[in-house]
């Protein structure tokens, strides 16, 4: 069975970091493209970021909102994909989902997590 | 980026209801288009995928259709559970994924 468990999330003040992370089981995680996403309390689904498998040499891509200031990363002997988060602003409060496509190269989402919830605050 | 809108952001319907739920791109997305349902403190579940293919163990009164720009989604007779908040999301091109602003499905 797929499984995807975001952790890290939490309290932090403007200008903060944080580090997510989402740790797969029931599937070859290297063969996969991994994405974050997130939806602000009240508001629609936002994707953030995603890595391509290693076939695609690992490539990245950003929303333009997090560009230079989250990067992801994978660790495929662990089976974990990583958000960090750098110079946090009240407007990153939101769940973070992390997420899987049904297939190593498709972009719409079969598996998602349950969610870690980032409060940005002061 | 390519924008996604829904129509209605809010739908009253009963059970037993056909209801249909419009998505529109800003510009061709030909048939890369995918539907969820979110309910409440969860995840987004898949629906439809590539515009009109049901994802496995999806009831089949789900179904999607449209291709280019236009897209609909259809409950063919709602069911309790069915109450949610549906999106759409483009995957033509991923220099952003986009969604729809998602459409709420209440009870009338």
């Amino acid at each position: 069975e797929v499984q995807l468990v975001e952790s890290g999330g939490g309290l932090v003040q403007p200008g903060g970091s944080l580090r997510l992370s989402c740790t797969t089981s029931g599937f070859t995680f290297s063969d996969y493209a991994m994405s974050w996403l997130r939806q602000a309390p009240g508001k629609g689904l936002e994707w953030v970021s995603f890595i391509r498998n290693t076939a695609w040499r690992g490539t990245k891509q950003y929303a333009a909102s997090v560009k230079g200031r989250f990067t992801i990363s994978r660790d495929d002997s662990k089976g974990i994909a990583y958000l960090q988060m750098n110079s946090l602003k009240t407007e990153d409060t939101a769940v973070y989902y992390c997420a899987r496509p049904p297939s190593g190269s498709s972009w719409y989402f079969a598996y998602w997590g349950l969610g870690t919830l980032v409060t940005v605050s002061s | 980026d390519i924008q996604m809108t829904q129509s209605p952001s809010t739908l009253s319907a009963s059970v037993g209801d056909k209801v249909t739920i419009t998505c529109r791109a800003s510009q061709t997305v030909y048939d890369w288009l995918a539907w969820y349902q979110q309910k409440p403190g969860k995840a987004p579940k898949l629906l439809i995928y590539k515009a009109s293919n049901l994802e496995s163990g999806v009831s089949s009164r789900f179904s999607g259709s449209g291709s280019g720009t236009e897209f609909t989604l259809t409950i063919s007779s709602l069911q309790p559970d069915d109450f949610a908040i549906y999106y759409c999301q483009q995957y033509n091109s991923f220099s952003p994924l986009t969604f729809g602003g998602g459409t709420k499905v209440e009870i009338k």
